[in-house]
């Protein structure tokens, strides 16, 4: 069965620091997210990405964030300058030609220093 | 009011019972409904999507209000395994030309005892 995929698992790195997180979306979808979890929260939509552009965006979704999608497989989300409060579960999720059911991967638990 | 609101729980019942969640949701205009299950530190699975009719897959049914903007989700013969934190999830406008969002509520806890 298809399933999304994410690396590194675990990420920790010092505050200012730049960090990518890696995902590789299910190959035939088309739609592609980014959430977070922090520790005993709720799950959070970050960005929503479609046909190389950004369709949507949270508030969380500052300067700091990018998405990339560099080949044909690849969904990366970049931090420029990790702050504390951007420890959290990332998860990556994609979506096929419908747009309706969401797909997650296991998620980087990212840590900052 | 809460863009999705759910019981936190925890319900903690035996194996065997059959165990209700429920949640509202405050946009008239969402189009999509889901129920996700999520384990300890691990990712959001989709459970069932939730259709205007309802449906039911195996031991789960799930039933949607769009008049009192109120989902649920059922479970019978409440096995072990059902042990997890149960998500109802809203999508706004879902389209061809744009990927849409999902807002996640903040999750009712279920705990089946032996």
């Amino acid at each position: 069965e298809p399933e999304v995929t994410q690396t590194p698992s675990h990420q920790v790195t010092q505050m200012g620091q730049e960090v990518i997180l890696r995902c590789v979306p299910i190959s035939n979808h088309l739609y592609f997210y980014w959430y977070r979890q922090i520790l005993g929260q709720k799950v959070e939509f970050l960005v929503s990405f479609y046909n190389n552009e950004i369709s949507e965006k949270s508030e969380i979704f500052d300067d700091q964030f990018s998405v990339e999608r560099p080949d044909g497989s690849n969904f990366t989300l970049k931090i420029r300058s990790t702050k504390l409060e951007d420890s959290a579960m990332y998860f990556c999720a994609s979506s096929g030609r419908d747009n309706y059911e969401q797909y997650f991967g296991p998620g980087t638990r990212l840590t900052v220093t | 009011r809460k863009e999705v609101e759910q019981d936190p729980g925890p319900f903690n019942v035996p194996e065997g019972a059959t165990v209700a969640f429920n949640c509202t949701y405050s946009n008239s205009a969402s189009q999509s409904f889901f129920w996700y299950r999520q384990d300890c530190r691990k990712e959001p699975k989709l459970l069932m999507s939730v259709y205007s009719s309802g449906n039911e897959d195996g031991r789960f049914t799930a039933q949607l209000n769009r008049a009192s903007q109120y989902i649920s989700l059922l479970i019978r013969d409440s096995k072990l395994s059902d042990s997890a934190t149960y998500l109802c999830v809203v999508n706004g406008r879902p389209g061809y030309s744009s990927a849409s969002k999902i807002i996640f509520g903040s999750g009712t806890r279920l705990s089946i005892r032996p």
